[in-house]
């Protein structure tokens, strides 16, 4: 059982460029978030879906752009880097239900640079 | 809104002390509490969670009992060991569904 997996691990972007990042669960499970993390901040969530088909903007949004067209995967787009993106980027999901069993479920991490 | 403040880091102790790592919340409502920690170079992991108050979560030697009174969660260890050193995060969930929201992380650093 894989859980959630993300590629690709690490990246160097040149200010300007784009890159996808892929996030994959196979728990299946309908919300699925990106969060970045920098140092001091904590977790913030960029962007998250609550099903295949679904997105909508979390805390920062700007610069990102997402898309759920299957329910395993979960996209997160840079269309333009730059460097206050330069960050590590991880991915949750997680189950609808109950509140006493809902967990997040994190992938292992992208740490991408943009010089 | 909802908010969730750690205690600064990083913590630095000796193997065996005991741990508290401070946890207090803004929220409307009931919602759910949790700790997460992080390994180095890993992503995070459920620690433990509590969703009512006076409830305690636990999970391996870690503890935290959610105190509605104190708006307070705070996570405790009575002997730490060095595979404790890690990044301890603690989030909040409303309950009507809401997403997790999470502190900025402590650091804990354990010595031999």
């Amino acid at each position: 059982n894989a859980g959630v997996t993300q590629t690709p691990k690490f990246r160097v972007l040149k200010t300007g460029q784009s890159m996808t990042l892929l996030c994959a669960q196979d728990m299946n499970h309908e919300y699925m978030y990106w969060y970045r993390q920098d140092p001091g901040m904590g977790l913030r969530l960029i962007h998250y879906s609550v099903g295949e088909g679904t997105t909508a903007k979390g805390e920062v949004p700007d610069g990102y752009n997402v898309s759920r067209l299957k329910k395993q995967n979960f996209l997160l787009g840079l269309e333009s880097a730059a460097p206050s993106q330069t960050s590590v980027y991880f991915c949750a999901s997680s189950s609808t239900g109950d509140p006493g069993r809902y967990e997040q479920y994190f992938g292992p991490g992208t740490r991408l640079t943009v010089t | 809104g909802n908010s969730v403040t750690q205690m600064e880091g990083p913590v630095t102790l000796s193997e065996e002390a005991f741990l508290t790592i401070n946890c207090t919340y803004t929220a409307t409502g009931y919602p759910s509490l949790f700790w997460y920690v992080q390994y180095p170079g890993e992503g995070l992991q459920l620690l433990l969670k509590a969703t009512k108050a006076d409830d305690k979560g636990s999970n391996k030697g870690f503890e935290a009992t959610y105190r509605k009174e104190t708006t307070s969660f705070h996570l405790e260890k009575g002997s730490v060991q060095v595979s404790d050193s890690a990044v301890y995060f603690c989030a909040l969930r409303n309950n009507q569904g809401g997403k997790l929201i999470f502190g900025q992380g402590t650091e804990l650093s354990v010595k031999p």
